[in-house]
């Protein structure tokens, strides 16, 4: 069963620019997360997709946002970025009924920001 | 709101010692799961173990237990015959019945020395 995948692995961009971050599920997950792990700061949750619409988001700006298709992968925006933007972002995916099942998490995109 | 902490930001063992991680959490709820994740230098993040907060029998995986204290909200993790592979950030995690977002704990680093 092939995991989580996100794309791409490293992305470099410089202040005030747009980033996009890719990421598919596991097959038969239909909730997706976005988290971002800081330097320092642990992993901070982003954003929560199911069935296509958003479910919960954290305690992050408006330049963050996303989406999910469909297929129910999804993508994460960031717009007007800023140097402190630059953190590992890892996606997970679960059932939308999870019970005690774990989320399964992607390698990361690892976002560097100029 | 539920928070994790992990009050060990660093942890050394030597190989085929045993050490144990700690983790506290709070909250006001009565049906929740915890999780431990390893995250290697690789990046990506990797189930060590669950528990449920309604069993009252502690998690074990291979080389990997919990000493789960629901009263004292406290989920530690031990790791017996501690291997080179076992080196890697260990993440606290938190999560409330349903499918909702994993909280987590800022980490321990754990340094396995041969």
């Amino acid at each position: 069963e092939a995991g989580v995948t996100q794309s791409p692995t490293h992305l470099i961009k410089t202040r005030g620019q747009q980033a996009t971050l890719r990421c598919s599920p596991i097959s038969g997950h239909t909730s997706v997360y976005w988290y971002q792990q800081a330097l320092g700061l642990g992993l901070q949750f982003l954003l929560w997709y199911d069935e296509g619409e958003e479910r919960n988001r954290g305690n992050f700006p408006p330049r963050f946002s996303g989406r999910q298709f469909p297929n129910y992968s999804s993508e994460l925006n960031v717009n007007a970025l800023e140097l402190e933007d630059s953190a590992l972002y890892l996606c997970a995916s679960s059932f939308r009924f999870a019970g005690n099942q774990p989320q399964h998490f992607g390698d990361g995109t690892r976002l560097s920001i100029l | 709101a539920q928070t994790v902490t992990q009050s060990q930001p660093e942890m050394s063992v030597q190989e085929a010692e045993t050490v144990t991680l700690s983790c506290t959490y709070d909250t006001s709820e009565s049906d929740y799961y915890l999780f431990w994740y390893k995250q290697p230098p690789s990046r990506q993040m990797i189930l060590v173990i669950r528990q449920e907060a309604y069993k009252q029998q502690n998690a074990t995986e291979n080389r990997f237990s919990v000493n789960f204290q629901k009263a004292a909200k406290s989920f530690s993790l031990k790791i017996s015959d501690s291997q080179l592979g076992d080196a890697a950030m260990y993440f606290c995690a938190y999560r409330s019945a349903g499918n909702t977002p994993l909280v987590f704990g800022k980490g321990t680093r754990l340094s396995v020395i041969a």
